[in-house]
């Protein structure tokens, strides 16, 4: 069953810390992305990638990095420098660059300790 | 860059009424504007999309429109369930981007 995974489904950050997530898709896409989410907004796009060992930033990059080591898997680590980095944060796939982002992992809540 | 606003917040209806969310958008170069329905801690999942070619699309209960003129775009839902209460985020996007310009989303309750 194709799609794209995302661990944990919970996270707690202690201050200073850096945490990563997981997302992992067998779906072989090309493209691959990260989105934040908070409360009544809109999700807002962290990184992307379009092709293995390239990635590039969306508007909310700050205190966020990422690597794309393989196609399958896009992890994204939020460091402390990150400083309100509660969210749920989603990943997402698009078969190939150019295409908006298809489907959409499960998400992870990230809260601070 | 683009700006998506949505309206309302939040939206109660009857089970069995129609349900309408309006958006705007910014840009108009934006051609590509998908819907897609969140359930609580749950995964978006896109429900239907329209492209800047085409005024109407109709998929079962739900239909969406476009006036590019004026920019927005609306989702209707007929007959609703209690089933179709979730977050309804509408977008905006262009051909060969590699974003989605998200609205803030409402929260549709359908009371049975």
């Amino acid at each position: 069953d194709g799609g794209i995974t995302q661990s944990p489904k919970y996270l707690f950050r202690k201050e200073g810390q850096n945490v990563t997530l997981s997302c992992e898709q067998n779906l072989n896409h090309d493209a691959m992305y990260w989105y934040r989410q908070d409360p009544g907004q809109g999700l807002r796009l962290i990184y992307y990638s379009q092709i293995v060992n390239d990635f590039q930033k969306g508007d909310i990059a700050e205190g966020y990095s990422v690597s794309r080591e393989k196609k399958e898997s896009f992890p994204l680590t939020v460091t402390s420098a990150q400083k309100n980095p509660t969210a749920f944060y989603l990943c997402a796939s698009s078969i190939r660059t150019g295409e908006i982002p298809q489907h959409f992992g499960d998400g992870t809540r990230l809260s601070i300790l | 860059g683009e700006n998506v606003e949505q309206h309302p917040s939040t939206l109660s209806v009857q089970e069995g009424d129609s349900a309408v969310i309006k958006c705007t958008y910014s840009d108009s170069a934006s051609n590509y504007f998908p819907w897609y329905k969140q359930e609580l801690g749950k995964r978006p999942q896109l429900i239907i999309d329209i492209r800047s070619n085409v005024g109407e699309k109709k998929d079962q209960r739900i239909a969406v429109t476009l006036n590019k003129t004026a920019k927005h775009f609306s989702l209707h839902i007929t007959e609703t369930q209690p089933e179709d209460s979730a977050v309804y985020f509408c977008a905006a996007s262009m051909d060969g981007a590699n974003n989605l310009f998200f609205g803030t989303g409402t929260r549709l309750t359908v009371i049975p």
